[in-house]
């Protein structure tokens, strides 16, 4: 069975400061994640995806993320926030059969000025 | 700028009333998905079309269905709108439904029921 876990729906940073967003994953088969992002009455925008190769991930705006196969994460991080991070985060996890994405709940982070 | 496009953006039904919620794409990709998103919650896959086939998922309520006359265009039918329907629906595209693809998602169009 796959399944995402975003730990903590609702993260708060300081603008400057470290944003960590963190996703553990269940699958079956080897995962392929990705992070989405979801401003305000907006559709989801890619962040960045891990499918095969390099761990470390580098995305848009900043962001990164890591896999880990021992720790079953992927956690999203980006060393110092901006007002413009404000925003819904998901995690999902792609599974075999027509590319069905599975979601985490999500995170909403808010930057504190 | 090619795109996913949802019409309209914002939808106000009435309980029991029929509704048709469009999306279009320009990127000529084969997949298309629609997804059901309440508030605060996950968007949940209802079905997606790999070029002309559909395939819907086991738990979609049979209320909801949904058509692609072309590969450019699919709808998402409400027969009949129920509060509980109320949410964001999101339409996705990606090339070949692999699962490496990224599926790109169009804005949402938030439906209200009243």
């Amino acid at each position: 069975a796959q399944s995402v876990t975003q730990l903590g729906s609702h993260v708060s940073v300081s603008e400057g400061a470290l944003v960590l967003l963190r996703c553990n994953y269940s699958s079956s088969v080897p995962p392929y994640l990705f992070w989405y992002v979801q401003y305000p009455n907006q559709g989801l925008q890619l962040l960045l995806k891990y499918t095969t190769g390099a761990t470390l991930v580098k995305g848009i705006n900043g962001f990164e993320a890591e896999f880990k196969k021992s720790e079953t994460s992927f956690h999203l991080t980006k060393p110092s926030a901006h007002m413009s991070d404000a925003a819904e985060y998901f995690c999902a996890v792609s599974v075999t059969t027509g590319n069905q994405f599975y979601f985490g709940t999500g995170t909403s982070l808010t930057v504190i000025p | 700028d090619a795109m996913v496009i949802q019409n309209p953006r914002y939808q106000v039904t009435q309980f029991g009333k029929p509704v048709t919620l469009s999306c279009s794409q320009t990127l000529n990709h084969n997949v298309m998905y629609w997804y059901q998103q309440k508030s605060s919650q996950a968007p949940k896959l209802l079905f997606h079309y790999y070029d002309k086939d559909f395939n819907n998922e086991a738990d979609t309520p049979d209320n909801f269905q949904s058509r692609r006359p072309n590969t450019s265009f699919c709808f998402l039918d409400i027969r009949s709108p129920g509060l509980g329907d109320a949410a964001m629906y999101l339409c996705a595209t990606s090339t070949t439904g692999t699962r490496t693809d990224t599926q790109y998602f169009g804005p949402g169009t938030r439906l209200t029921v009243l």
